[in-house]
């Protein structure tokens, strides 16, 4: 089975730097996505790792650990609109299906 | 540019109704996923299909199931719905590599 952490809620101020954490417990791995979903939204992709690293796009960068099951989500510069929840998800080697975490809801304050 | 279109966004139906949802993509996909999310619980898969007239469950199958008759559209069914199904329902869509295209979600209420 799969268990995937992350935590529920964080706060941060705007122009400041949010790390979410994600950890994870699979029988096989095939990589990491993270999604940014807005209130009432579709989630919408943000990265994908399959290596050990740090992935950087923009303000966005999303690191990856699979020796520690472990991945971390860092948003820098928070504008208010990064205010949504962002999702973990892995999926399986064996099978295209994603599986996800419950989510963290981020709350960017002025 | 990439388009999973739901059916509905909202949708209120009464206990023991037959409740389709309806998810039709323009990419060409060959796998299509039908989840649900309720807050606390994140996304959970219901059905999965890699192909045409294939199906398969995903982790929270009870009450539901699919039709996918066409590559484009998979529908979800709900046999007789249950107040305990009222939920946000999210359509994915994907090629053979994994990165998931999401539809706008059908909020359903069962009353």
């Amino acid at each position: 089975g799969q268990n995937i952490d992350q935590p529920t809620e964080m706060t941060a101020t705007e122009g400041a730097i949010v790390q979410i954490n994600c950890t994870y417990q699979t029988s096989g791995f095939n990589g990491l996505f993270w999604y940014q979903q807005h209130a009432g939204e579709a989630p919408t992709f943000l990265s994908y790792n399959v290596l050990d690293g740090l992935e950087e796009k923009g303000r966005f960068s999303s690191f990856l650990s699979r020796s520690k099951g472990y991945s971390y989500l860092l948003l820098k510069e928070l504008q208010m609109k990064d205010s949504a929840s962002y999702l973990c998800a892995v999926i399986k080697a064996a099978g295209n299906k994603l599986t996800f975490g419950g989510g963290t809801r981020v709350l960017v304050k002025p | 540019d990439v388009k999973v279109t739901q059916s509905s966004r909202y949708l209120v139906k009464r206990t023991g109704e037959k409740v389709f949802l309806e998810c039709v993509q323009d990419m060409d996909h060959e796998n299509m996923f039908w989840y649900r999310q309720d807050p606390g619980l994140g996304l959970r898969l219901i059905y999965f299909s890699y192909d045409v007239k294939m199906k398969e469950k995903g982790d929270i199958p009870e009450g539901y199931s699919v039709s996918r008759e066409k590559k484009e559209r998979f529908s979800l069914i709900l046999e007789s719905a249950s107040t305990n199904q009222t939920s946000m329902y999210l359509c994915a869509s994907s090629l053979r590599r994994p990165q998931a295209f999401f539809g706008q979600g059908t909020r359903l209420t069962v009353v």
